[in-house]
């Protein structure tokens, strides 16, 4: 049959807001996280991981949570600027299947002037 | 530091072909995994590759194959093109099977059109 493309999820803030993005992950055994930013035309590229055993992690202006009860995974964005404006994909790793990564289908976030 | 680097960046095929990818890894990496990104979603795996061996698959047909050369840089093939595979195709690298959980690290993928 003919394929679809999904529409992604969109999340829109004003310049100097912030944005919290959310991910709901499926497996209970995956043991790693991970956000990736993805602009147009380009390859995901890492901003911040966190490991199962912790639930929180702060990096430079994002912060990641992590919630094991209802397998759900946020970033959080501080002072959005322009350049923040991108795809956002959380990517999910079981333990033992080394370094297989499973993506979300991505937010795709909007910073207006 | 040179990053992961893909290539070649655009390749136009049609149905029934073969195609070959080519992806170096960063600097200081020895795994090489392999995904397809439809437009519109999120990357799907297809292998992964660590001393030049397959060491985890996807649910991909075996008309993906791939290939890792000593230097760690690896080639993905796809024989008898199907309009279905175009595709954005990006390559990660990342250390060592046995290192705890790191990051991979992506390069900006070839985009493949089949007519």
């Amino acid at each position: 049959g003919e394929s679809v493309g999904l529409h992604l999820p969109t999340l829109s803030v004003q310049e100097g807001d912030n944005s919290i993005i959310n991910c709901a992950y499926s497996n209970s055994a995956s043991d790693y996280f991970i956000w990736y930013k993805q602009e147009s035309g380009k390859g995901p590229q890492f901003i911040i991981d966190i490991r199962s055993n912790m639930d929180k992690r702060q990096g430079q202006r994002v912060t990641v949570l992590l919630n094991k009860t209802v397998k759900h995974l946020s970033l959080q964005i501080a002072a959005t600027q322009p350049g923040d404006s991108a795809v956002y994909f959380c990517a999910e790793k079981t333990s033992g299947s080394a370094r297989q990564l499973t993506f979300g289908s991505g937010t795709q976030l909007t910073v207006l002037p | 530091d040179a990053g992961v680097t893909q290539s070649p960046t655009h390749l136009i095929k049609t149905r029934g072909q073969q195609v070959t990818l080519r992806c170096s890894p960063k600097s200081g990496h020895d795994t090489v995994s392999w995904y397809q990104q439809a437009l519109g979603q999120g990357p799907q795996f297809i292998f992964q590759y660590y001393e030049e061996e397959e060491r985890q698959r996807g649910n991909f047909p075996d008309r993906f194959s791939g290939h890792q050369f000593p230097n760690y840089s690896s080639e993905l093939n796809v024989n008898a093109l199907l309009l279905g595979d175009s595709a954005l195709y990006l390559c990660a690298s990342s250390s060592g099977l046995g290192v705890s959980n790191q990051p991979q690290h992506f390069g900006d993928g070839t985009r493949l059109s089949i007519l």
